[in-house]
């Protein structure tokens, strides 16, 4: 079956500090990444998303993830966050679009 | 439209009662998805549409839930004889298509709550 994982529930950072948020996929063919991203009291969004060429892809806001086919992952990384950058973030894969648990970021000013 | 509407935006039911939540996409969308997001929980897949046909039910939680899509537009999601653990924030997106590159769009959702 398909699936798409993540292994950090609640991830608490400080303001500058670097992010890198797990995602892993477990499945082959044809792969599609995404990440979205839920900030408090909005709609979820896309943040980034990959489907072919380079395997790093930029997103808003500073964001960006890099797809390893070899490790099955597409992990999301900020190397300074901001206190705004507080929100859950979901991992999806593929076709039939089932999302990652999600792991919520707390930023502290 | 400018983006994906639902309504109602809050409900409020007794168990036991159906609901019926609604969600409006982006015009021009074939695809629109039906998720739930219980306090937390991540997201939870329910279904999804291509068109007015929807190839995977798999992922409704019991046969109490079904939903309908009727004239490639809007969708209705009914919920017949409401159980508690039914509480949750139900999240409608629609994409272009269903291809696996298409983004989706999300909806506000509908807090649903059962007493």
């Amino acid at each position: 079956a398909q699936s798409v994982s993540q292994h950090n529930h609640h991830v608490i950072l400080s303001e500058a500090a670097s992010l890198e948020l797990g995602c892993n996929y477990s499945y082959g063919g044809t792969v599609n990444l995404f990440w979205y991203v839920q900030y408090p009291g909005q709609h979820l969004q896309l943040l980034l998303k990959y489907f072919s060429g380079d395997p790093l892809v930029k997103g808003i806001k500073g964001f960006e993830a890099e797809f390893i086919k070899s490790k099955f992952s597409f992990n999301l990384r900020k190397p300074s966050v901001q206190w705004s950058d507080t929100a859950e973030y979901f991992c999806a894969g593929n076709n039939d679009m089932r999302f990652g648990a999600g792991t919520r970021l707390t930023v502290k000013p | 439209g400018a983006g994906v509407s639902q309504s109602p935006s809050n409900k409020v039911t007794e168990k036991g009662k159906d609901v019926e939540l609604r969600c409006d996409p982006i015009s021009g969308h074939t695809a629109l998805y039906w998720y739930r997001q219980s306090l937390g929980q991540g997201l939870e897949f329910l279904i999804y549409f291509q068109g007015n046909s929807a190839p995977d039910k798999s992922g409704l939680p019991s046969d109490r839930f079904s939903a309908e899509r009727t004239g490639g537009s809007v969708s209705t999601l009914t919920i017949q004889r409401t159980q508690q653990e039914d509480s949750a924030v139900y999240l409608c997106a629609s994409s272009l298509a269903v291809q696996g590159g298409e983004t989706q769009y999300f909806g506000p959702g509908t807090r649903l709550l059962v007493l």
